[in-house]
């Protein structure tokens, strides 16, 4: 079974730091994205990321593709409270149109 | 654009009840998809749809889970009977999927139901 395994879970930060959030696996995927969830709603996807190493920036927030593509990181600068969401990493098994989904990192700016 | 609609968005059963979720997809999008994500975890898949077709439905409990996509546009998916393990957010996305880009099928969600079964 394929395991997307994020890390941590939970973080708390105030308002103007800098935080990684962790998306780890053993199997390699043909692509990860990034997706965002607010309380009662749908995940929101932030990028896709492709290729091994790849680095992609959105704003404040940078992405990168392990260069095995079995890992993936997200790095928001400066957090601002309009950042609080779960973050949830989703792999793309090679060969197929399914995504595996991480547990998700649940993240708090405080004002 | 409209996004991925969903209804109803709260469901509140009894066990043993049925009930079902409706999802209109992004117009155009070949591709649609039934997860289910219990409080705390991600989505997992239920059912894949490319067009009228379930490609994938591995994960769908199909002793009472059910699920159709007329037409290959909107799709249903029914629990009958519901049981308290139910209780969970149902999630519907779509995408256009190209053959040829196995790297690149951005899945776009609707807001979900929130089932609870009692």
């Amino acid at each position: 079974t394929q395991l997307l395994e994020q890390s941590p879970q939970f973080l708390s930060i105030q308002e103007g730091e800098n935080l990684t959030v962790y998306c780890n696996s053993s199997s390699v995927f043909s692509s990860l994205q990034w997706y965002r969830q607010e309380p009662g709603e749908g995940p929101v996807l932030l990028v896709t990321v492709v290729t091994g190493g790849e680095v992609k920036k959105l704003k404040r927030l940078t992405f990168q593709f392990g260069d095995a593509r079995k890992d993936s990181s997200l790095h928001i600068t400066a957090a601002q409270p309009g950042d609080t969401g779960l973050y949830l990493c989703a792999g793309a098994l090679p060969s197929s149109y399914k995504l595996i989904f991480g547990s998700g990192t649940r993240l708090l700016v405080r004002p | 654009e409209a996004g991925v609609v969903q209804s109803p968005r709260y469901k509140i059963i009894e066990k043993k009840q049925p009930v079902a979720f409706w999802c209109n997809p992004i117009s155009g999008h070949n591709t649609l998809y039934w997860y289910r994500q219990n409080l705390g975890q991600g989505p997992e898949l239920l059912i894949r749809y490319e067009n009228e077709e379930a490609v994938d439905d591995s994960q769908l409990p199909k002793d009472r889970f059910s699920a159709e996509r007329l037409k290959g546009v909107d799709s249903t998916l029914k629990i009958q009977p519901a049981e308290l393990g139910d209780s969970a957010v149902y999630l519907c996305a779509s995408s256009l999927n190209k053959v040829g880009r196995l790297a690149n099928y951005e899945q776009y969600f609707g807001p979900g139901t929130r089932l609870t079964v009692t």
